[in-house]
């Protein structure tokens, strides 16, 4: 089976621009995360989706940053206007979401974003 | 703050040693889970433990969860130069709102 598909792998924008990154989880998978992961530092989440419906976006910086799951399948996260401390890689995972997890996510390989 | 806290922050081994990292965390966890990442991927599950278990075997990993001392580690025998990767320890717990909270990592390098 096909894994976490991210789009896409590098990306270079200058400061204030827009930038949105695309996201499609593992057929069947109703839990999609976006987690943003730093150099040298673990990912740090920034909202999950059960189906199309964010249920924690506590993370998500909202002045700036949004996301949407239409249909509740894949998954765009946006950016705008991006600032150089959104330099980082942005990781989406998806999992198979009940109340006793028997197995953990599966993460896409990332978007790498570089703001100059 | 976050939850999980891996010890060492790098660590440096010979191909054929064990590699043990450990993994502390705060508040009661409902499960753990290790995770692997090579340079430039994404992260890749390995093994998930339950708040009542205490040790759990895959493969040449072995992982060991110590609720008394919210702790728990991640032991790799007879390591390979293809084990060279960031390994990163995440919990879950009811105060995270039952997401998973990654620790900083242990990198890790099998030396050849």
């Amino acid at each position: 089976e096909a894994g976490v598909v991210q789009s896409p792998r590098y990306k270079i924008i200058e400061k204030k621009q827009p930038v949105a990154f695309w996201c499609n989880p593992i057929s069947g998978h109703n839990t999609l995360y976006w987690y943003l992961q730093n150099l040298g530092q673990g990912p740090e989440l920034l909202i999950r989706y059960e189906n199309e419906e964010a249920v924690d976006d506590s993370q998500l910086p909202k002045d700036r940053f949004s996301a949407e799951r239409l249909k509740g399948v894949d998954s765009t996260l946006k950016i705008q206007p991006a600032e150089l401390g959104d330099s980082a890689v942005y990781l989406c995972a998806s999992s198979l979401r009940d109340r006793k997890p028997n197995y953990g996510y599966t993460f896409g390989s990332g978007t790498r974003l570089t703001v100059v | 703050s976050q939850q999980g806290e891996e010890d060492p922050q790098a660590l440096s081994i010979q191909e054929g040693e064990n590699a043990t990292m450990n993994c502390s965390y705060k508040t009661s966890i409902n499960n753990l889970q290790w995770y692997r990442q090579n340079s430039g991927r994404g992260l890749v599950h390995l093994i998930l433990i339950r708040s009542n278990e205490r040790e759990k075997h895959s493969g040449r990993l072995r992982v060991t969860l110590d609720t008394s001392k919210k702790s728990s580690s991640l032991l790799i025998t007879a390591s390979r130069a293809a084990d060279t990767a960031s390994y990163f320890c995440a919990t879950d717990a009811k105060d995270y709102g039952q997401n998973f909270v990654f620790g900083p990592g242990t990198r890790l390098s099998v030396l050849p």
